[in-house]
């Protein structure tokens, strides 16, 4: 069974300092992993996936994420936080053919000016 | 490309009530998905469907949730009657059969049981 752990459910930074929010997940197969961010009454939009292919994953608006199997960990990072980034962020997990999305319960990222 | 279509965007119950919500997932994709997202939570999957054919509705409380996509297009999720625990954002996702990713998510549906 996959699952998925986000290690903070809150983070604060401050605008231009590099941000890392954590994840770390459980699956018995060779997972695809995605980055999700959601922002205030808006829908889900996806950052970056690794699906097999490089372990460093770039993805929109500077975002990348490194997978890292002996850790199983794939935390997210960005060198200069903008106010725009506020907002709430999803590590999600997904294995075998029916390709189901299993989500973390999501880290909150506050930018402060 | 348009993207997934949800209706309504809100609603507000009564507690025993019923309501039903709808989905238009993007056209061509076999895979559709309902999420619940309970406040402060990572949405939770429901239901899967492959075209008009339940893949996995292990999580869907079937007393008194249900979901059918007969034409293998449109989707609705219905719950009856409702529960306070059920206030929530229902998602629908969509994604082409086969393929890495490729999911795309509505804006979802927000209900209120009061």
């Amino acid at each position: 069974a996959q699952s998925v752990t986000q290690l903070d459910s809150h983070v604060s930074v401050s605008e231009g300092t590099p941000v890392l929010l954590r994840c770390n997940y459980s699956s018995s197969y060779s997972p695809s992993l995605f980055w999700y961010v959601q922002h205030p009454n808006k829908g889900l939009q996806l950052l970056l996936k690794y699906t097999s292919a490089a372990t460093l994953v770039k993805g929109i608006n500077g975002f990348e994420a490194e997978f890292k199997k002996s850790e199983t960990s794939f935390h997210l990072t960005k060198p200069s936080a903008h106010m725009s980034d506020a907002a709430e962020y999803f590590c999600v997990v997904s294995e075998g053919s029916a390709r189901q999305l299993t989500f973390g319960s999501g880290t909150q990222l506050t930018v402060l000016p | 490309e348009a993207g997934v279509a949800q209706s309504p965007r809100y609603k507000i119950i009564e507690k025993r009530q019923s309501v039903a919500f709808w989905c238009n997932p993007i056209s061509g994709h076999a895979t559709l998905y309902w999420y619940q997202q309970i406040l402060g939570q990572g949405p939770k999957l429901l239901i899967q469907f492959q075209n008009n054919g339940v893949v996995d509705d292990s999580q869907l409380p079937k007393d008194r949730f249900s979901a059918e996509r007969l034409k293998g297009v449109d989707s609705t999720l219905k719950i009856q009657p409702a529960k306070l625990e059920d206030s929530a954002v229902y998602l629908c996702a969509s994604r082409p059969t086969g393929g890495e990713g490729g999911y795309t998510f509505g804006s979802g549906t927000r209900l209120t049981v009061v």
